[in-house]
């Protein structure tokens, strides 16, 4: 168990609709990352959030957005939802304070669009 | 930003062999490197890490990694395959100092003959 929890497991939503992904970090730390897996995509990074800013951004689409709360925990809001969409979503955490920080992953959130 | 090419979609090798995935990436300077691994269904678990000094690191399940400076590689090696490893291997690179932006390669899916 890395920590980091993600919720909901599963969900299932048919094309146009909105939903929102959760993710709270590990005890204490202050980045969190957010990943597409898809099959034919790969592993993508979409966004990073470092104690409530943005830190980085990858290739987010502009129907998607996060943002991170005072309390750390992050969400991840997708809408206009698409065939195309469906895949896997990971977060992660890091503490990144200092150096030598790396990250660690929920279960994912698996979405599916119908 | 930062990319990782992991060229090897698929290797196969026989239970007891030696393994290496390889593993190039792009960035400016020294980055930060890692090897996550993700079994089906499951989230990513590190594997080991690389963010300065010695230039080969080990990491859990027998698994080690050597950084090349001069080849821009970090590629992960075991001398004895187990058939447990099978699973999807993933190397990613961030930025120093706080790991920002970290990014994935494609992945290698290693599948363990008996």
């Amino acid at each position: 168990d890395s920590g980091v929890t993600q919720t909901p497991k599963h969900l299932i939503t048919a094309t146009g609709q909105r939903v929102t992904l959760r993710c709270s970090p590990r005890s204490g730390d202050l980045s969190v990352y957010w990943y597409q897996q898809s099959l034919d995509q790969g592993l993508q990074f979409l966004i990073q959030y470092y104690n409530g800013e943005e830190r980085a951004k990858g290739n987010i689409l502009e129907r998607f957005s996060a943002q991170q709360f005072p309390d750390l925990h992050s969400e991840l809001n997708l809408s206009s939802l698409e065939l195309g969409d469906s895949a896997l979503y990971f977060c992660a955490s890091s503490p990144m304070t200092g150096h030598y920080t790396e990250a660690f992953f929920g279960q994912g959130t698996r979405l599916t669009v119908v | 930003a930062q990319s990782v090419t992991q060229p090897d979609i698929h290797i196969t090798v026989s239970e007891g062999a030696s393994l290496e995935l390889r593993c190039n990436y792009s960035y400016g300077a020294t980055p930060y490197l890692f090897w996550y691994v993700q079994s089906p269904g499951q989230g990513l678990q590190l594997l080991l890490k690389y963010f300065s000094g010695d230039t080969l690191v080990q990491g859990i399940k027998g698994f080690e990694a050597e950084f090349k400076r001069s080849q821009s590689s970090f590629n992960l090696r075991k001398p004895s395959v187990h058939w447990s490893d099978a699973a999807e291997y993933f190397c990613a690179v961030g930025a120093p100092p706080n790991n920002n932006d970290m990014r994935f390669g494609a992945g290698t899916r290693l599948t363990v003959k008996p």
